[in-house]
């Protein structure tokens, strides 16, 4: 059974950083492009991150510089180091595994939460 | 950045009722689009990639269809498990990716 477990969510000051980590299970996690996509209470859902099999990473523009994302493939372990965090940036954040053949999700983890708060 | 604009943004329908959500792209995309369904406190599940094709264990009263702007999901009979909000995203424009604002579908 394909798996994806996140860990590493929690409460933290304005401007602090914080490290989500991304177990995968069930399938061949080297041969695969993966990403975070996080969700604010009560909102839609928006891409932060994606990093492909070869090690290139990708961000949209409101965490560019400020987050980066990591693979272990020896650990089938996927991260995501948050610096400078903003209030904004308050959400459930999903790790998800690319689509073998298309840029869709496919599975999700279940979301780890990220509070951001002084 | 491509923009997805999703309509309604919620709808209310009665179990057995066909419901259409519809997802407008900022500019052509081709096929390059997924559907998703969440519910309460659960992560999204994919339900429809590439427009119109079915993802392996969904329904069959789910269905995509449309090309280059314009896309819709149907379900064709509505059942008491399909109250959910719906998400579209895009994908032609890989790895640069984004969503819909998402359709709740809610019980009358």
């Amino acid at each position: 059974e394909v798996q994806l477990v996140e860990s590493g969510g929690g409460l933290v000051q304005p401007g602090g950083s914080l490290r989500l980590s991304c177990a995968a299970s069930g399938f061949t996690f080297s041969s695969y492009d993966m990403h975070w996509v996080r969700q604010a209470t009560g909102k839609g859902l928006e891409w932060v991150s994606a990093i492909g099999t070869a090690g290139d990473t990708y961000y949209p523009g409101s965490v560019k510089g400020r987050f980066t994302i990591s693979r272990e493939n020896a650990k089938n372990s996927l991260y995501l180091q948050m610096n400078s965090l903003r209030a904004g940036d308050t959400a459930v954040y999903y790790c998800a595994r690319g689509g073998k053949t298309g840029g869709w999700f496919d599975p999700w983890g279940q979301g780890t939460l990220v509070t951001v708060s002084s | 950045a491509i923009q997805l604009t999703q309509s309604p943004s919620s709808l209310s329908a009665s179990v057995g009722d066909r419901v259409t959500i519809t997802c407008r792209a900022s500019q052509g995309i081709s096929s390059a689009l997924a559907w998703y369904q969440q519910k309460p406190g659960k992560a999204p599940k994919l339900l429809i990639y590439d427009a119109s094709s079915l993802e392996s264990g969904v329904p069959s009263r789910f269905s995509g269809s449309g090309s280059g702007t314009d896309f819709t999901l149907t379900i064709s009979s509505l059942q008491p498990e399909d109250f959910a909000t719906y998400y579209c995203q895009q994908f032609n424009s890989y790895p640069l990716l984004t969503f819909g604002g998402g359709t709740k579908v809610e019980i009358k």
